[in-house]
């Protein structure tokens, strides 16, 4: 079984909708991240928490937001979505017991927004 | 400005060496990843550098210097199972990583 799981896998959806993608990890991390992908540009960070009562915003938060429910789980809401939310979205997980904190990434969630 | 910098597609022959190169501006260095990602699927982590040198894993290693905002991704014996995109990512003075845009590494027989 996959340590980090994300779902869906995929989801097309109308411009206005509230959308919810969720995270689970069964890696035992305190740390939990999502990301967005575009084409031509690298990983951008959104959100972060590294524990259930930490949430920080990353370089790009405006028109997300999040709920870490459990030190497991991490969902990420789209209040209202619009066009240029369409995206690759990866939640990635992470601790810092080897000392270099890597991350840890899920399969993805692709996402379009008519 | 934070940047990272690296070339956007290369093409290398199965079984030859390639060296990806990666030049990064970040506030604060805290390290460098270098991350391998298949198309459609998550990125894996490949290698870490936080002082100058080399660090070889198997066919892969990584370079780093840090007065010259550098670092660079060399495999050998190339498959064409490393066709791909390569990620370089530096950790800022926060902590927080900073992503390039990737290479897209395209391997012929």
């Amino acid at each position: 079984d996959a340590d980090v799981t994300q779902t869906p896998r995929n989801r097309i959806t109308k411009t206005g909708k509230r959308i919810m993608l969720e995270c689970s990890q069964t890696k035992g991390h305190d740390r939990m991240y999502w990301y967005r992908q575009d084409p031509g540009l690298g990983l951008r960070l959104i959100y972060y928490s590294f524990d259930v009562k930490d949430i920080n915003k990353g370089e790009i938060s405006d028109g997300y937001s999040v709920s870490r429910q459990a030190q497991a789980k991490f969902s990420l809401s789209l209040e209202s979505a619009i066009p240029n939310q369409t995206a690759l979205y990866f939640c990635a997980t992470s601790d810092n017991l080897d000392g270099i904190d890597t991350q840890y990434f899920g399969p993805g969630t692709r996402l379009t927004v008519l | 400005g934070q940047n990272i910098d690296q070339p956007t597609e290369m093409t290398a022959t199965e079984g030859a060496i390639v060296q990806i190169n990666c030049t990064y501006q970040t506030s604060g260095f805290n390290g460098l990843f270098w991350y391998q990602q298949h198309a459609g699927e998550a990125p894996t982590f490949l290698s870490y550098n936080v002082l100058d040198g080399l660090e070889e894993k198997g066919r892969f290693s990584s370079f780093l210097s840090r007065s010259k905002g550098y670092s660079y991704l060399l495999l050998k014996e190339l498959q064409m199972k490393d066709s791909a995109s390569y990620l370089c990512a530096s950790k800022d003075s926060n902590y927080q990583l900073i992503w390039g845009a990737g290479t897209k590494l395209i391997i012929k027989p």
